[in-house]
This record gives structure tokens, C-alpha cells and sequence, in this order.
């Protein structure tokens, strides 16, 4: 079975380009976590979504920062403008979570290494 | 302050050691507790997940202290494959899934 598939794996950019990153769940997975890790300060939560649906946008940085869920197997992150301190890996997540159910288990994508020059 | 709090590290042990990482957190709302492995320049897996009665799997041993809002895990006999970054993870209400920053392992030969 395939996993979370991101896309682009690495993209180096200039300051003010728009930047769209793009994530693929597991099939039938029915939350899609978006998630940014730097070494200053760790994996950051950004969004999730439940049945296409954002949840909690609350861990977006500002308003640079867009997600949409079109559909059940597709989702993108954007940024625009970029700027240099968004250089980050952003990892996609994907889960089948029930009430009462402890396994929880999230499924990462390999993340898209972003470079901002 | 952080939703959820774990010492950096890192943490160099010997082969054959046994280490301790420990992690607190905010929500006492909270309802799900994990830790995650991540390896250098990859993604985070899922290592175990963690029951208030406590819970093992081979070497690895997780416990949850509610009362204290605190998550430990206990690596027994140490392996060079151990090395990598533990991330203690919390889930709230919602399925809200929040990582700490990782505690890094160094396990020498």
C-alpha cells in the first residue's frame, strides 16, 4: 500500500515567490495533519482537517500561510509570500482516529524540504 | 509555555545502558499519549503508545502519570540502533496531535 506521498521533496525559492506544497493521505484516512519542523523549535502542528474539513488552524503562522483540502486525497499547503524564515521541512500526516481507540497512529509523508533565499 | 515540554538532550549512553527520557505536558484535557521515533533526515514513526497502567513492548517500557501530567520512557540494554530522536506526543480533544521537541539519543559502542 502506498503512504502518505508529499510533494515536491525539496524546493529552494527567493523571498516573495509563492510556494505550494502538496500531500496525498492514505487512502480512506479521514484527518490530514500539516505539520513544520525546524531545529529551533521542533514539530510545529500548522493545521488538520477532519473529512476534508480544517479543524484547528490555529498553528498557522499568519496569514502567508493558506491550506485547503479539495477532496478526500489531496491537500496543499501554500505560502505567500515566502520568506527566508520558512525555510523548514513541512510533513503531511494522515490517520483513521475513532473515539475510544488509543492506537492513534499518525502516517507521515517523507516531508518537502522548503529553502528560502 | 509548551503544550508539551521535553528535555533536548542529547543523551549519550553506552551501548547496553539504560536511559530515561521524561516529558511533561499542559492540557490536563489531554486523552492519548504516545512516543514517536525519528530518525536522522526522516520521518517520525510511531513507537508505542502509552496507558495509564503502564505498558511494555520488549525493551521499552512508557508510563503515564495523569495526576502529574508527566510521560516517561524507559530504554533498557541500549542498542547502536536506538539512536535516534524520541518525540513524546499528546492528543487532545478533537484528535489535536501535538509533538514535542524530541530528546535526541546518542547510544555509543
Amino acid at each position: 500500500d502506498a503512504g502518505v506521498i508529499q510533494s515536491p521533496r525539496h524546493e529552494v525559492t527567493e523571498m516573495g515567490q509563492e510556494v505550494t506544497l502538496r500531500c496525498k493521505p492514505i487512502s480512506g484516512h479521514d484527518y490530514l495533519f500539516w505539520y513544520r519542523q525546524t531545529m529551533m523549535r521542533g514539530l510545529e502542528l500548522l493545521i488538520y482537517f477532519n473529512n476534508n474539513v480544517p479543524i484547528d488552524d490555529s498553528g498557522m503562522p499568519e496569514d502567508r500561510f493558506s491550506a485547503k483540502m479539495p477532496n478526500a486525497s489531496f491537500s496543499t499547503l501554500k505560502i505567500q509570500p515566502s520568506e527566508p524564515r520558512d525555510s523548514a521541512v513541512y510533513f503531511c500526516a494522515s490517520s483513521l482516529l475513532r473515539p475510544g481507540q488509543n492506537t492513534g497512529e499518525l502516517f507521515f509523508g517523507e516531508g518537502s524540504r522548503l529553502t528560502v533565499l | 509555555r509548551k503544550e508539551v515540554e521535553q528535555d533536548p538532550g542529547p543523551f549519550n549512553v553506552p551501548e547496553g545502558a539504560t536511559v530515561a527520557f521524561n516529558c511533561t505536558y499542559s492540557n490536563s484535557a489531554s486523552q492519548s499519549f504516545f512516543w514517536y521515533r525519528q530518525d536522522c533526515r526522516k520521518e517520525p514513526k510511531l513507537l508505542m503508545s502509552v496507558y495509564s497502567s503502564g505498558n511494555e513492548d520488549g525493551r521499552f517500557t512508557a508510563q503515564l502519570n495523569r495526576a502529574s501530567q508527566y510521560i516517561s520512557l524507559l530504554i533498557r540494554d541500549s542498542k547502536l540502533s536506538d539512536s535516534a530522536t524520541y518525540l513524546c506526543v499528546v492528543m487532545a480533544g478533537g484528535f489535536k496531535t501535538i509533538f514535542g521537541a524530541g530528546t535526541r539519543l546518542f547510544v555509543k559502542a
